[in-house]
């Protein structure tokens, strides 16, 4: 089993709706972090957060620690959001990472 | 915030060839950065903690001496992968502390290619 699982591992929406990508892990953590990647590669770095709640434009992301949950949400999606959103999770010096999840936003 | 950049972005070289990535921390000084490699459709994988100063520590199955890692300097590591085949084709990626060990920063990546 994967100490860090995505879900949906491919989303199709229209541009507008609301996205949200999960991200479920299995060890106690101390930040996560949600990446975002090109078509190309090019990796950014969206979040980190140990706590809470973080927003960012059109994104946002919470984590719930005792659960072991993280959800990212985008609002009023667009075509430029398609592409592929990464969570990994520190765990001490550690970085795990997940599967990601392929977004695909139609116009 | 902290950035950390990489360079090249692609390159594309000759099998047998060899090939260098510099990671490099902008605003900040990272002693402390990690290698990942992330293969078709699997995750990003660690392949290696790069310390400043001193010997890089690989992931297990991992060769050292395919990928060379030299942390010389606070703000810069580099990977060299000697001797390319078509199977390292693979983008690559790193990492480093800021200035707390609780943030970490990510390079925007590098795409090789070996023909």
């Amino acid at each position: 089993k994967n100490e860090v699982e995505q879900s949906p591992q491919n989303l199709t929406a229209q541009e507008g709706e609301f996205i949200t990508i999960n991200c479920s892990y299995s060890v106690g953590i101390s930040a996560l972090h949600w990446l975002q990647q090109h078509p190309g590669g090019g990796i950014v770095s969206l979040f980190m957060l140990s706590s809470g709640k973080k927003k960012h434009g059109r994104l946002i992301a919470t984590i719930n620690i005792q659960e072991k949950h993280s959800s990212l949400h985008i609002t009023a999606s667009h075509p430029r959001d398609s592409a592929v959103y990464i969570c990994a999770v520190r765990l001490d010096d550690k970085i795990i990472f997940g599967k990601g999840t392929r977004l695909h936003i139609l116009p | 915030g902290a950035v950390v950049s990489q360079h090249p972005s692609r390159v594309i070289c000759k099998s047998g060839t060899s090939v260098k990535i510099e990671c490099r921390s902008l605003d900040f000084q990272a002693t402390t950065m990690f290698w990942y490699r992330q293969f078709p459709k699997k995750s990003l994988m660690l392949m290696a903690t790069s310390n400043e100063g001193s010997k890089a520590t690989y992931e297990q199955g991992v060769e050292k001496d395919k990928f060379l890692i030299n942390h010389a300097s606070l703000t810069l590591s580099t990977l060299t992968v000697t001797s390319a085949h078509p199977e390292d084709s693979s983008f690559y990626i790193c990492s480093a502390f800021g200035t707390s060990r609780y943030e970490q920063y990510f390079g925007p990546g590098t795409r090789l290619t070996v023909t």
